[in-house]
């Protein structure tokens, strides 16, 4: 597609349960990142995949979050036993080679009940 | 770690005003971006700077790259209803490095 799509757009789950993001990239751009935003505040950084180099998780609050990238192009975070202070919109972008530009998904929307 | 001070936190502004929001950084950046966010959306890119001292325009917004390489504002000219929305400057140190964010203004405009 032309932009960068994401995953449900909305999810809403009980408290403990597993969740699954996606996140579909603009093709060719080789780095991907997720990032988290509660309501009303800034971007929070999660994790950053670059090519086939090791993605860097410096952000990942806990254990209970992953996320992978399979062939360099769609990525899936995954929050495992959800909490309600997960609840948050979480965004992914795309970065084209040799720029800083980021593009980002329209975001998916979770709550945890 | 390096940070972003972004200001102001908020703007409450009149119909037609002109605007002005900047960032500081504690260490260098080689690239300045100015990103805006409406309510649902994600944020989408304003303007990229990627020289000292640049002076760039897309319609009524104006961004400029500080001479220090430290800092960096976007004004508005003449502000219309849907400038309303968070605006995030980030920046980047280096190529091979994530970008790092300011932590957003909201302008809100008066009826």
């Amino acid at each position: 597609g032309a932009g960068v799509s994401q995953s449900p757009s909305n999810k809403v789950t009980e408290k403990g349960k597993d969740v699954e993001l996606r996140c579909d990239p603009i093709s060719g751009h080789t780095a991907l990142y997720w990032y988290r935003q509660s309501l009303g505040q800034g971007l929070e950084f999660l994790i950053y995949f670059q090519g086939n180099s090791a993605p860097d998780k410096s952000g990942l609050p806990s254990d209970r979050f992953s996320a992978e990238r399979t062939g360099g192009s769609v990525s899936t975070l995954t929050i495992q036993r959800t909490q309600q202070e997960d609840s948050a919109v979480y965004l992914c972008a795309g970065r084209g080679r040799n720029t800083g530009e980021l593009f980002f998904g329209e975001g998916s929307r979770l709550t945890v009940l | 770690g390096q940070q972003l001070n972004q200001s102001p936190q908020s703007m409450f502004i009149q119909e037609g005003e002109d605007v002005s929001m900047n960032c500081t950084s504690s260490s260098i950046f080689n690239t300045w971006l100015w990103y805006k966010q409406d309510p649902g959306e994600g944020p989408v890119l304003l303007i990229a700077l990627y020289k000292a001292g640049e002076l760039t325009s897309n319609g009524r917004l104006t961004a400029q790259f500080g001479i220090t390489r430290k800092d960096s504002f976007l004004n508005i000219s003449a502000s219309i209803p849907s400038d309303v929305g968070i605006y995030f400057c980030a920046g980047q140190p280096d190529s091979n490095y994530q970008l790092i964010w300011g932590a957003g203004t909201k302008l809100i405009i008066k009826p």
